[in-house]
């Protein structure tokens, strides 16, 4: 059984450029969340995608935006780059129809982006 | 939302228990206490969960006080395996979205 996956492992832009992340779900889930986790910190939400919208969004500008698909693959999208924005990227994935209180998300391997 | 703290970093003997310990004083009667380790930039592996009754599973026990504002993950034997930082996080009612402090850095060393 195939957990989360993401792609690409590292990807370098440079400031004012655009990056798409990937994001395959864990077999059975259909929500997907997305995190930056800047060096020595933890990991904070960016916002969550479930039935092809997006549920909740933590505190980050409009510059970041993401899509889900119909089969729960999900893509985070920056624009207009910017040096702050080097970080990993995580891609968590939970089941089930309703977000109940024991919902797990589990996490991928992320994406490591730096942004000269 | 309610917070946590954790001291920044503990050290451990390998073969020895493992006592992390998490304050979350404001924590409301149905918020959840979740522990989450990661590996040296891996993503975060999800360990164990609870409410207010302690939990075990094959990774760890979770021991939560009577007045739920402080935990305690117990890893039973600590292998070097397991030298990670380990996130405590009380996840809000009815929602998903997960606040990570800056964890416990543990060494386990030989």
């Amino acid at each position: 059984d195939a957990g989360v996956t993401q792609s690409p492992t590292h990807l370098i832009k440079t400031r004012g450029q655009q990056v798409t992340l990937r994001c395959s779900p864990k077999s059975g889930h259909d929500t997907v969340s997305w995190y930056q986790q800047a060096l020595g910190q933890g990991p904070q939400f960016i916002f969550q995608y479930y039935e092809e919208e997006e549920r909740q969004r933590g505190n980050f500008p409009d510059r970041f935006s993401g899509h889900q698909f119909p089969n729960y693959s999900s893509e985070l999208n920056v624009n207009a780059l910017l040096l702050g924005d080097s970080a990993l990227y995580l891609c968590a994935s939970s089941g089930g129809v309703w977000v109940t209180e024991t919902d797990t998300q589990y996490f991928g391997p992320g994406t490591r982006l730096t942004v000269l | 939302d309610a917070k946590t703290t954790q001291p920044t970093s503990m050290d451990c003997a390998e073969g020895r228990a493992a006592n992390l310990p998490c304050n979350h004083s404001t924590i409301s009667g149905n918020e959840y206490v979740y522990w989450y380790r990661q590996i040296h930039s891996q993503g975060p592996q999800y360990i164990i969960h609870g409410l207010k009754n302690n939990e075990t599973n094959e990774m760890a026990s979770l021991i939560i006080t009577e007045d739920r504002k402080s935990s305690t993950l117990i890893l039973p034997h600590a292998t070097l395996r397991d030298t990670a930082v380990y996130y405590c996080i009380v996840r809000p009612y009815n929602t998903d979205k997960l606040i990570f402090g800056t964890g416990t850095r543990l060494q386990v060393f030989p």
